[in-house]
């Protein structure tokens, strides 16, 4: 069975950083891309990023409104994929899923993990 | 730009159907799109992907209820015999080589 698990979300203060990990098992993690979404409090789905495979290189890309701030890392041998956010602001305050994609799209989430940012 | 428009709302009777819709922005009518449900209070869940020819391929066990259809830029989901957890926001969303774009979602509500 496919199972993401996001952990790493919490309370933080405007300007600071966190790290959220998207744990996953059931299947071969590196042969898969794996995409970051986000979803501010009553508020639609808003893609933020993602990182190919290392078979396509293990690069990422990224949302306009993160390029620079927001970092995708994945670890393959632990089966987890990284959403390094810095320089955090208040509209960055949402839940975050991560998502396995087949072809573009997401076809497993995680739960998410919410990050509030906020003095 | 790669561009999805979604009705803000739909609403449709217990049992009955309903079509929501999406549409792609000019240049991209030949874009395959995926379909996404959330439930209140729970995270998304993928329910298929859908092509340009209308042809689609459904998530692990999405009942045969969801269907989807494609006509020129606008991309369907069909839900038949509705029922009370259908209650939902509907995403569609699309890509392209370094980019993934969702729509703003279709909350849908069965009276």
């Amino acid at each position: 069975e496919v199972q993401l698990v996001e952990s790493g979300g919490g309370l933080v203060q405007p300007g600071r950083s966190l790290r959220l990990s998207c744990s996953a098992s059931g299947f071969t993690f590196g042969d898969y891309t794996m995409s970051w979404v986000r979803q501010a409090p009553g508020k639609g789905l808003e893609w933020v990023g993602f990182i190919r495979s290392k078979p396509y290189g293990g690069t990422t890309e990224y949302a306009a409104s993160v390029e620079g701030r927001f970092t995708i890392s994945r670890d393959d041998s632990k089966s987890i994929a990284y959403l390094q956010v810095n320089s955090l602001k208040t509209e960055d305050t949402a839940v975050y899923y991560c998502t396995r994609e087949v072809v573009g799209a997401g076809d497993y989430w995680g739960q998410g993990t919410l990050v509030t940012v906020s003095s | 730009q790669l561009v999805l428009t979604q009705s803000p709302s739909a609403s449709a009777s217990l049992g009955a159907s309903v079509k929501l819709a999406c549409t792609l922005s000019n240049g991209h009518s030949s874009y395959a799109i995926a379909w996404h449900q959330q439930q209140p209070e729970k995270g998304p869940r993928y329910l298929m992907k859908l092509y340009s020819d209308g042809s689609h391929s459904k998530g692990d066990g999405i009942p045969d209820r969801f269907s989807g259809s494609s006509s020129g830029a606008e991309r369907y989901l069909t839900i038949s015999s509705l029922q009370s957890e259908d209650e939902a926001d509907y995403y569609c969303q699309a890509w392209g080589a370094g980019i993934r774009v969702f729509g703003g979602g279709t909350k849908l509500t069965v009276l």
